[in-house]
């Protein structure tokens, strides 16, 4: 079965709209990462967060590891924010496995 | 901090033929990956190597060879290039095999015609 679900799959804000995408995983969790995906394919890691709340500047990741869920808040969302954003779980060491995407469009 | 350089960056092969993808890493990490990424769809192992010499298969692997010449490079043939197959390769290295951050190169994009 699929070990990582990201939902939404898709989403469109309004630019200052905040968002959560939301990432749930079937077995216990060692580690996991989010990242974000430019159009051209280029993956930049956001948060390695196996537990606990990070923060980078409008960017929030909780990693709840009893509930095997993690989330990525984005605030004031801008059209630069337009991409996709996967999670990604650690398997047995750093191998990841990774979910569909969301794919998020912030439109002026 | 480093960075991952794939090359190239964009490869168009003929069906049937043998293609290499290069990737070097200058962290210093120990273990480096590929992935291979579908149109529209979450990434997948193909190979990954612990450290200098090592190899191990991941998830998809046949179809694909592997050679970790040195600590800084892994290199990736696609032994028989598929038609009209299209699909973005990535490369990534962490620290080491343990629950560790993964960094990604910016990937080749594959078009078999």
């Amino acid at each position: 079965g699929q070990q990582v679900q990201q939902s939404p799959a898709s989403l469109v804000l309004q630019e200052g709209e905040n968002a959560e995408l939301q990432c749930n995983f079937s077995t216990s969790l060692n580690s996991m990462q989010w990242f974000y995906q430019r159009p051209e394919g280029s993956l930049v890691s956001l948060f390695y967060n196996p537990s606990g709340t990070k923060q980078s500047g409008r960017l929030t990741s909780t990693t709840v590891i009893k509930e095997r869920r993690s989330s990525l808040h984005i605030s004031s969302s801008q059209i630069t924010d337009s991409g996709t954003y996967l999670c990604a779980r650690g398997n047995a060491g750093a191998k990841l496995t990774f979910g569909g995407g969301t794919r998020l469009t912030v439109r002026p | 901090g480093g960075i991952i350089t794939q090359t190239p960056k964009f490869l168009i092969g003929q069906e049937g033929q043998k293609l290499t993808l290069k990737c070097q890493q200058n962290f210093n990490h120990d273990t480096m990956y590929w992935y291979r990424q579908d149109s529209g769809k979450g990434l997948r192992l193909i190979y990954y190597s612990i450290t200098e010499n090592d190899l191990q298969k991941g998830d998809l692997s046949e179809g694909y060879d592997a050679s970790r010449e040195k600590k800084s490079s892994f290199s990736l043939t696609v032994t028989s290039a598929q038609k009209n197959e299209m699909a973005v390769f990535l490369c990534a290295s962490s620290r080491d095999n343990a629950n560790t951050e993964v960094f990604f190169g910016k990937g080749t994009r594959l078009t078999v015609v």
